[in-house]
């Protein structure tokens, strides 16, 4: 049974935090993502990885980071958290080729105060 | 850049069937998925449709038509676990060699009895 999963599944962080949502995948997948979810304005990608140390911005990366050191691993980084960042955040991964499907992680629901 | 439209909510009874509808504007079109997310829980792949025509897959069918970028997903036999948001999400020509979906905004759909 394929997996993503994710770090937390309910975060509470202070404005000003740094934070650091992991994300796993065991499908051997090239490509992941970092997508932010919020009620009206449907999946946002922030940011894709398409290898190891590979990144790529996506639609809305201002305030974010992502690392990538390892194949099956990929993080999201929010260097200085504020009240506009509070949101469910959904890591994807994603094998090559046409035909590919993503594979979602569970979402982990982030507020920050 | 991408636009997709859906509609925001529809409602329908068990046992009858349903019509979701995406329009979409792109260019170099590569692809287009449906996604089921139940609430609070993670998006899940349904259906691909790259060639125009129907798809089908038990109770569920999706139709494509490139020349009109029209998507339709066809839901039968409504029961009430299909209560759950449907999200479109198009595919263009890849970026630095990966393929980047785009999502709409999703359907929230409600089944009653």
């Amino acid at each position: 049974d394929v997996k993503v999963t994710q770090s937390s599944r309910y975060l509470v962080k202070r404005t000003g935090e740094k934070v650091f949502l992991e994300c796993v995948q065991d499908m051997d997948h090239e490509n992941m993502f970092w997508y932010r979810q919020d009620p009206g304005l449907g999946l946002r990608l922030i940011y894709f990885s398409y290898d190891v140390k590979m990144k790529e911005k996506g639609d809305i990366p201002e305030g974010y980071s992502v690392s990538r050191e390892k194949k099956e691993r990929f993080s999201l980084i929010l260097e200085s958290a504020s009240t506009n960042q509070t949101s469910m955040y959904l890591c994807a991964s994603q094998g090559m080729g046409l035909y590919n499907e993503q594979f979602f992680g569970p979402g982990t629901r982030l507020t920050v105060l | 850049g991408q636009n997709i439209d859906q509609p925001t909510e529809m409602t329908a009874t068990e046992g009858a069937i349903v019509q979701i509808n995406c329009t979409y504007q792109t260019s170099g079109f590569n692809g287009l998925f449906w996604y089921q997310q139940h609430a609070g829980e993670a998006p899940t792949f349904l259906s691909y449709n790259v060639l125009d025509g129907l798809e089908e897959k038990g109770r569920f069918s999706s139709f494509l038509s490139r020349s009109k970028g029209y998507s339709y997903l066809l839901l039968k036999e409504l029961q009430m676990k299909d209560s759950a948001s449907y999200l479109c999400a198009v595919r263009s020509t890849p970026s630095g060699g990966s393929y980047i979906p785009t999502f709409g905004r999703g359907t929230s759909l409600i089944v009653h009895p």
